[in-house]
């Protein structure tokens, strides 16, 4: 069954310090993935996507996502958090044809000054 | 920057009573769904619509639940008896196109819907 996993709740870091959001996947196709951020009552704001070629995709907002084949892992990354990044991450994909999206269950990344 | 629109933010309803959810795609946007979160819940695909015809729904789209585009600018989601169940935040999205690999959805805001 097609399905993708976040399996943080959570995420605390320090402002300054990397970040790393992890999403797995298990699709039947070549997998097209997405991440998207939730600020409070606001919508599911695009950040970044992988389609194919370059493993390494760049994102808004200075995020970056490393697609892994081999390991079926999509994860979120920043060089350096900062307090406002503080947000609701979601990872979702789909392949094929298909128009919808299967999303993760969501990680809250927490950023501490 | 354009974005989806959706109305209203919140909607309380007593079960058994039709809702209409609003949403305002981008403009230039073809392809339109709906999505629902129920709390502590993933966000979940209900339907994709193009070109004033459901293209794609999913198995909790059933007969309750409808969709439209009255207009060039609105697309609404009804709810024609709703049920406890039926309490969620719905997510309207549009993307340029659709039904290609990996076209990017951009989604509203949102609305939380109570059903009591």
């Amino acid at each position: 069954a097609q399905s993708v996993a976040q399996p943080e709740d959570q995420v605390n870091v320090a402002e300054g310090n990397p970040l790393t959001v992890k999403c797995t996947y298990s699709v039947s196709g070549n997998p097209y993935l997405f991440w998207y951020v939730q600020y409070p009552n606001r919508g599911l704001q695009f950040l970044l996507k992988y389609i194919t070629g370059d493993n390494l995709v760049k994102g808004s907002y200075g995020f970056e996502a490393e697609f892994n084949k081999s390991q079926t892992s999509f994860h979120l990354k920043k060089p350096s958090a900062l307090v406002s990044d503080s947000a609701l991450y979601f990872c979702a994909v789909t392949w094929g044809n298909f128009n919808k999206f299967y999303f993760g269950s969501g990680t809250k990344l927490n950023v501490k000054p | 920057e354009p974005e989806v629109t959706q109305t209203p933010s919140h909607q309380v309803t007593q079960m058994g009573q039709e809702v209409i959810l609003r949403c305002v795609p981008i403009s230039n946007h073809l392809y339109f769904y709906w999505y629902r979160q129920i709390l502590g819940q993933k966000v979940e695909f209900l339907v994709s619509f193009y070109n004033n015809e459901i293209s794609e729904k999913s198995e909790i789209f059933d007969d309750q639940f409808s969709v439209e585009r009255p207009d060039g600018s609105n697309f609404t989601l009804k709810i024609r008896s709703t049920k406890l169940e039926d309490s969620a935040m719905y997510f309207c999205a549009s993307s340029v196109l659709g039904g290609r690999a990996g076209e990017t959805q951009y989604f509203g805001p949102g609305t939380r819907l109570l059903v009591l």
